[in-house]
This record gives structure tokens, C-alpha cells and sequence, in this order.
């Protein structure tokens, strides 16, 4: 079935240093890719997405890329900040009329003041 | 403020009990969704409404009924053929079926006493 698998499960980094988190699908019919960070006993929130017909986008210190090819998209966090300690999922679209997201399991990054 | 409401926040299930978890949006969206969210596990979808008076079963939805009857509220009922309740529920509400933003409610965790 589908399936969305994320690495790594835990990411430390220093302040300032910048953090990678990297997502691979197998639905080669996906066409929209969110990620969200959840912070300790909260809602998932939205911080950017990427649609299949764009390969990278960016927003101030985040920025998402996409590889249709080999089906997968990275998260990008520079200059990071304590404040960027969280959950962090990726996920994907199920294709076609539904919406349907396949998540995958979560990288706890945690970022070392 | 527009959003997603969820209640209650903590909720305690006896053995062959029933409960419901509430779910309500007012961000006048079309569809609703539920997911289920375990330590190291991403969230798996339960139930999804795309309209009202409709819905679909997810990846997970044995144990678990819903309801569409306005397109405000989906409230999910955990039934007592659920051996294994215990988890973080989370409702999300996207502005319309296919590749669209899903946003979250602050969650209900429900344990078993």
C-alpha cells in the first residue's frame, strides 16, 4: 500500500546550524507534500507544503525540495533556533479526488542553545 | 477565530464503554478527517468526510464509527470493540476534497481506566 518513510527519527543540532530532514513515497501518483511541526502535546501545524509541479520552494528559514524521479522531498531549517525543537512529520497526498495524507512517523529535532 | 474545536481535551474510557469525541469547525470546509497518533508513530486516519452525509473509512477504522449530519461537527465514537483506545485523537478540516491543506484541532487523549 502507500507509504511514506522518514529519516532521521531524532536530529540535535546546534543553534545557528542548519537541519535536513528527508522523506521518500511510493505513490508515484502523490501530487501535494505538507509538513508540519508539533510541538509537545499540541496540533500539528502547517509550515510549508510543495505541489508536484514545483521542485523546491521556500519560506524565510524553511525550505522544501522534490524529486518526482526518485520520489522524494527534504525539509531544509537554517539558522536554526531553539524554538524550531519540535515534531517535525512529513506526509503525502493519496492522488486522485480524495485527500487523503499518508504521514510518516516524525523526527524529534532538538536544537542545542 | 475561525477553527477547529475538539472536546474534551482528556477523556477516560471503561471497559465496554462507548465514548465520543467532538469534533467542530467553522471554517466553513467541506471536508473533515480523523486520525489517531501513538508515541513514534505518525498519524494514521480513522474516518474522512469529504461532504456532508458522507463518509469513508480510513486506514484504521475498526472499533470506530462516525457521523456527518452537519458540515460543522464530525464526532467520533471510540466503541468498546476497540481493545486498544488508548492514544492522542486529533480532527483536521481541509476547504474541500484533493490536494489541499489539512488543518488541525488541539487534540482529545483518551485512556482506559
Amino acid at each position: 500500500g502507500e507509504n511514506v518513510e522518514q529519516h532521521p527519527s531524532t536530529l540535535s543540532v546546534q543553534e545557528g546550524d542548519s537541519a535536513v530532514i528527508k522523506c521518500t513515497y511510493s505513490d508515484s501518483a502523490s501530487n501535494y507534500f505538507p509538513w508540519y511541526k508539533q510541538e509537545l502535546g499540541k496540533r500539528p501545524q502547517l509550515i510549508i507544503d510543495i505541489r508536484s509541479n514545483v521542485g523546491e520552494k521556500k519560506d524565510q528559514r524553511i525550505a522544501v525540495t522534490l524529486n518526482k524521479t526518485a520520489k522524494h522531498f527534504s525539509l531544509h531549517i537554517t539558522e536554526t533556533q531553539p524554538e524550531d525543537s519540535a515534531v517535525y512529520f512529513c506526509a503525502a497526498s493519496g492522488g486522485g479526488a480524495t485527500n487523503k495524507l499518508i504521514f510518516g512517523t516524525g523526527t524529534l529535532l532538538a536544537v542545542q542553545p | 477565530d475561525g477553527g477547529i474545536t475538539q472536546s474534551p481535551k482528556y477523556l477516560f474510557r471503561k471497559e465496554g464503554q462507548n465514548v465520543t469525541l467532538s469534533c467542530e469547525q467553522n471554517l466553513n470546509h467541506d471536508a473533515m478527517y480523523w486520525y489517531r497518533q501513538d508515541p513514534g508513530q505518525g498519524l494514521r486516519l480513522i474516518y474522512y468526510s469529504q461532504i456532508v452525509n458522507d463518509f469513508q473509512k480510513g486506514d484504521i477504522a475498526e472499533g470506530y464509527s462516525v457521523s456527518r449530519e452537519k458540515k460543522e461537527s464530525f464526532p467520533l465514537t471510540v466503541t468498546s470493540a476497540q481493545k486498544n483506545p488508548t492514544a492522542f485523537y486529533l480532527c483536521a478540516s481541509s476547504i474541500g476534497p484533493g490536494s489541499q491543506p489539512q488543518h488541525f484541532g488541539d487534540g482529545t487523549r483518551l485512556s482506559i481506566l
